[in-house]
């Protein structure tokens, strides 16, 4: 199966500062790579997702970044807020198999010093 | 439009009890899954329902954990008996169809004393 790994596992960062979380995989076949927001207490919040078809997205204040040659990609976080502490996981999955599982990493504990 | 709901929230029970959770999905989603969070680590998927049928189960202890899906609307996943290990959190989440982007519920945290 597939297998996800996540660096680093916890950052701090100062309020304004950029943060970028990376991960790897080991299965080719993956084909989506989405990044879940988790706080306190509370569920995965999806937050961002890219495709392998892509190689950057960005919504606002954070961007993805996809390197399928070395099965590598990145969360950049600008502009950072104090809201923005949280777990951040990456996942990875192929779509196109009957199974579809989400392979998560570990997480990192992001937190935004004001 | 509602998220996913889950219930309860938090429970504590003693080791060898039993104990059930339930998650409604958000309307209209087909897929279901059922993931297991220990402290410190990524969701690990136990169960995938398709509508009522479970297409992706082998993650799941069958030897003590059970779930259904009976109308293929809301789910419930059972462990009977619980143990020590099983302290952990429950998530449930849904996707319009397998393959789409997943939602999580809010978790039940279980606690077995």
């Amino acid at each position: 199966g597939e297998n996800v790994e996540q660096h680093p596992s916890t950052l701090s960062v100062q309020e304004g500062d950029s943060a970028v979380i990376k991960c790897t995989y080991s299965d080719s076949a993956s084909n989506y790579f989405p990044w879940y927001k988790q706080e306190l207490g509370k569920g995965p919040q999806l937050i961002i997702d890219i495709r392998s078809n892509v190689g950057e997205k960005k919504d606002q204040r954070i961007a993805v970044t996809l390197n399928k040659t070395a099965k590598h990609f990145s969360l950049h976080i600008t502009e950072t807020q104090p809201e923005d502490s949280a777990v951040y996981f990456c996942a990875a999955s192929n779509r196109g198999s009957t199974l579809g599982r989400l392979y998560f990493g570990r997480g990192t504990q992001l937190t935004v010093w004001p | 439009e509602a998220g996913v709901v889950q219930s309860p929230r938090y429970k504590i029970i003693e080791k060898k009890q039993p104990v059930a959770f339930w998650c409604n999905p958000i309307s209209g989603h087909n897929t279901l899954y059922w993931y297991l969070q220990n402290l410190g680590q990524g969701p690990e998927l136990l169960i995938r329902y398709e509508n009522e049928e479970a297409v992706d189960d082998s993650q799941l202890p069958k030897d003590r954990f059970s779930a259904e899906r009976l109308k293929g609307v809301d789910s419930t996943l059972k462990i009977q008996p619980a143990e020590l290990g099983d302290s952990a959190v429950y998530l449930c989440a849904s996707s319009f169809r397998t393959g789409n982007e997943q939602y999580f519920g809010p978790g039940t945290r279980l606690t077995v004393t």
